[in-house]
């Protein structure tokens, strides 16, 4: 099993551009999540998933839909970068939400 | 979200023993994960407590005090690969299964 997986592992954007971070897990997992980390603020939720075709928000969500048609994936999209969004994403997975999370390695983005 | 509060840094020598406490508020706690997260890694499942008491996993110990709003994590036998940050993270009774709640996380540095 790869696990967690997420690319890129390292993006620069401009301001106003738009982007998707891609995330999957062979793991068969029901809930996925999208965190941010960014330094002395330890990690924030900015969606989640309990399942396909099911997505709610997180404590940070402004700037950032996901969407979720397949167990397998749950990709993250930018609409319009700004510097603020400059962190790294940590996309995670549970069987069930109710357990421990497998996180994936992460995409260090910049946004000029 | 309420606050979750860790310290920010502890300093200890190999082979010593380092508490890391982890404080919240009580009303609305459901369970409570800790993590280790070295530099430039993604987190990785320590532990997960929801009832009083300590778990002890080899060398890693966790405590939790529902009614004081209180967990610690002990490493005990401190090696230089112990070195990292620690994340302690609330599950709420408010919110769905999977969504936590993370402190900043307490860096652990670890000296010969």
């Amino acid at each position: 099993n790869a696990g967690v997986t997420q690319t890129p592992k390292f993006q620069v954007l401009k301001t106003g551009q738009s982007m998707t971070l891609q995330c999957a897990q062979d793991m068969n997992h029901e809930y996925m999540s999208w965190y941010r980390q960014d330094p002395g603020m330890g990690l924030r939720l900015i969606h989640y998933s309990v399942g396909a075709g099911i997505t709610d928000q997180g404590e940070v969500p402004n700037g950032y839909n996901v969407s979720r048609s397949t167990t397998e994936d749950f990709p993250l999209r930018l609409l319009s970068a700004a510097p603020s969004q400059t962190s790294v994403y940590f996309c995670a997975s549970s069987p069930t939400g109710r357990d421990e999370q497998f996180f994936g390695p992460g995409t260090r983005l910049t946004v000029l | 979200g309420q606050n979750i509060d860790q310290p920010t840094e502890m300093t200890a020598t190999e082979g010593a023993i380092v508490q890391i406490n982890c404080t919240y508020q009580t009303s609305g706690f459901n369970g409570l994960f800790w993590y280790q997260q070295h530099a430039g890694e993604a987190p990785t499942f320590l532990s997960y407590n929801v009832l009083d008491g300590l778990e002890e996993k080899g060398r890693f110990s966790s405590f939790l005090s529902r009614s004081k709003g209180y967990s610690y994590l002990l490493l005990k036998e401190l090696q230089m690969k112990d070195a990292a940050s620690y994340l302690c993270a609330v599950r709420w009774e408010s919110d769905s299964w999977g969504k936590l709640q993370f402190g900043a996380g307490t860096q652990v540095v670890v000296t010969p």
